[in-house]
């Protein structure tokens, strides 16, 4: 299957600071990205449906100034979490929808917020 | 509104016997439906998905799942377990967006543990 990569797999950063991660679609273009959040032993949270060249489409209770989306071209889109707190601390996740009925998954951004 | 319900968070078998984990969906429509797989520290993978077409669903790795409108099932199942199978696993609908796209919403995972 296609490939997504994530960057970076896991980052420390301390508290209020900002921290930027990037999904790309390596071997096809993806007008439509989606990120999750995943708490340990829990299931993924869709977060934000990220569209290329315009605003991402964020789910009830997730703050969008909080979490900033950029999907800048067909093949990459960030997100970006702005003055951190610890309790961002999580999994973040983002798949790539390839077609009508495939979404490709990213590794996985493991985000600690001291 | 498209959901589903997994119903085991924890399924454990011994090494070569059959695996099955429950999955039931709501949906005012005909689903698509997936299975995802998840390991430690990878990405979810793809094991098989329903979209209209045949009702038995042959995914990778020895996995399928059986369509039942009926009983609003979508079980996945696999008839000799490996150890390699321990893992998360996920059930997931698409559910129609605003403007006529179509986002992916997650069961709570069923995590299968396989006994040598």
């Amino acid at each position: 299957g296609a490939v997504v990569s994530q960057h970076p797999s896991r980052v420390i950063c301390k508290s209020g600071t900002s921290v930027k991660i990037e999904c790309r679609s390596l071997d096809f273009q993806a007008t439509t990205m989606f990120w999750y959040r995943q708490f340990p032993k829990q299931s993924l949270m869709l977060m934000a449906t990220s569209n290329e060249g315009s605003k991402a489409t964020y789910e009830q209770g997730v703050e969008k100034d909080k979490f900033l989306i950029n999907h800048a071209s067909l093949t990459l889109s960030t997100l970006t979490v702005t003055s951190a707190h610890p309790e961002d601390s999580s999994f973040y996740i983002c798949s790539a929808r390839f077609g009508e009925e495939t979404q490709y998954f990213g590794p996985g951004t493991r985000l600690l917020v001291l | 509104a498209q959901s589903v319900t997994q119903l085991d968070s924890h399924v454990s078998v011994s090494e070569g016997t059959p695996v099955l984990l429950r999955c039931n969906y709501s949906s005012s429509y005909s689903p698509s439906l997936f299975w995802y797989v998840q390991h430690p520290n990878k990405g979810l993978q793809l094991l098989l998905k329903y979209t209209s077409a045949a009702t038995l669903v042959k995914g990778i790795n020895g996995f399928e799942a059986e369509f039942k409108k009926s009983e609003t099932s979508f079980h996945l199942t696999k008839p000799s377990a490996h150890m390699s199978d321990a893992a998360e696993y996920f059930c997931v609908v698409r559910r129609h967006a605003s403007g006529g796209s179509y986002i992916p919403t997650f069961g709570r995972g069923t995590s299968l543990i396989v006994h040598p």
